[in-house]
């Protein structure tokens, strides 16, 4: 089945202490890209890679880290994690060319820092 | 920086009613307009999108959209309504100076009453 995964689900942290939220899609798309999630500000993007070794800012980088180095995979990196970054965080994938710009989504991190 | 605008955080509506969700942005170059759905317990999908050509764009389970130039606007519409169409319902803008960057809407949480 085609499909963007997220892991973990649910995360509890606490201030400072870094982690990993990991993302990996098996239809081989070049483009992917997180997003946060929060009420009444919708998504936003956080970073996005064009392709494996290329990344750019997004809107909201601040506080992220992000590394493409092979195609499927596209982990969000919070070294130093801070209660604003509590948030609903999402993974997309996208194929170029054809079919450009339709987003696959994961199911969301819910991330909670204390 | 391109912004995105969504009238209505909150939608609420009977059966067969007819469904009509407004979205601005901001910019003034070339954009490509996307409506996304996340249904509830469900991924973020793709309704509709437009690039180019015809401004009035058709998408999946009965949803349209049309992109007004000179308004800036890219309304979703549904001429009527079913149950299954709660959801929350969002705007999403790029555009062809920074491809794979996206600026999504706020949302708005529509809930269709039996």
């Amino acid at each position: 089945e085609a499909q963007v995964t997220q892991n973990p689900r649910y995360l509890i942290t606490v201030t400072g202490k870094k982690l990993t939220v990991t993302c990996s899609q098996n239809m081989n798309h070049e483009y992917m890209s997180w997003y946060r999630q929060d009420p009444g500000l919708g998504l936003r993007q956080i970073y996005y890679s064009m392709n494996v070794e290329v990344t750019d800012k997004g809107d909201v980088p601040e506080g992220y880290k992000v590394s493409r180095k092979e195609k499927r995979n596209f982990p969000l990196i919070l070294e130093s994690p801070s209660p604003n970054q509590t948030s609903l965080y999402f993974c997309a994938s996208s194929p170029t060319g054809t079919g450009w710009a339709k987003l696959f989504f994961g199911s969301g991190t819910q991330l909670s820092v204390l | 920086a391109q912004s995105v605008s969504q009238h209505n955080h909150h939608v609420i509506l009977s059966e067969a009613a007819s469904l009509e969700l407004g979205c601005n942005y901001s910019y003034g170059g070339t954009v490509n307009l996307f409506w996304y759905v996340q249904y509830p317990g469900q991924h973020l999908q793709l309704l509709l999108k437009y690039f180019s050509g015809d401004p009035l764009v058709k998408g999946i389970k009965g949803f349209e959209a049309e992109f007004i130039k000179s308004k800036f606007s890219f309304n979703l519409r549904k001429p009527s309504v079913q149950w299954s169409d709660t959801a929350e319902y969002f705007c999403a803008v790029g555009t062809t100076d920074s491809w794979g960057k996206f600026q999504f809407g706020a949302g708005t949480q529509v809930v269709v009453t039996p």
